[in-house]
């Protein structure tokens, strides 16, 4: 079975803090995403990569930036987080367009 | 840029009854689709999918969904549900060109004893 791996399930960080979230996926695939999970929204893509060193901005990528040094790990990066990125955040990563695999998720609290 | 659409926000349905969750996209090219359902606290899980073929399409847990290109519809059902079917649902297409996955914003079945 595929496996898609965040590295928390829940953080609380302060505002300001620069903040890492790690994804690692184990079935060697090409694609890998980051997205924001907010109540009534539904899910927003943050970022997309189709390679390592590749990323596509999508459709929020204000105050976010991704780093994918090897293919199987790609890490977003809150700059200097700020309350209104207290979130859901979901990695997922995918082999082509066939079917995504989404982690469990990363519930991060900015105060 | 393609689009989902999904109707109902809320879906309360009494347990061992029909439920139909509608899903609707936008676009100008082939896409392919699907349904993920996500429990409290999880990510989400694929349920079934829609690459070509048969248009209606079996998944996971006794659901399944029907492809109509003409109505660019996506509908999600399941003739009885249970109290474990209790979930946030979403609808979802993906564009063969850029390997890009878009969401509906979903809807929250919830079944009621």
């Amino acid at each position: 079975d595929v496996k898609v791996t965040q590295s928390s399930r829940y953080l609380v960080k302060r505002t300001g803090e620069k903040v890492f979230l790690e994804c690692v996926q184990d079935m060697d695939h090409e694609n890998m995403f980051w997205y924001r999970q907010d109540p009534g929204l539904g899910l927003r893509l943050i970022y997309f990569s189709y390679d390592v060193k590749m990323k596509e901005k999508g459709d929020i990528p204000e105050g976010y930036s991704v780093s994918r040094e090897k293919k199987e790990r790609f890490s977003l990066i809150l700059e200097s987080a700020s309350t209104n990125q207290t979130s859901m955040y979901l990695c997922a990563s995918s082999l082509f367009y066939t079917e995504a695999f989404f982690g469990q998720g990363t519930r991060l609290t900015v105060v | 840029a393609q689009s989902v659409t999904q109707l109902d926000s809320q879906v309360p349905v009494f347990e061992e009854a029909p439920v139909e969750l509608r899903c609707n996209y936008s676009s100008s090219v082939s896409v392919y689709l699907f349904w993920y359902v996500q429990y409290p606290n999880q990510g989400l899980q694929l349920l079934l999918k829609y690459l070509s073929g048969s248009t209606l399409v079996k998944g996971i847990n006794g659901f399944e969904a029907e492809f109509n290109k003409s109505q660019t519809s996506f509908h999600l059902r399941k003739p009885s549900v249970h109290i474990s079917d209790t979930a946030e649902y979403f609808c979802a297409v993906s564009d063969p060109r850029y390997g890009q996955f878009y969401f509906g914003t979903g809807t929250s079945l919830t079944v009621i004893p």
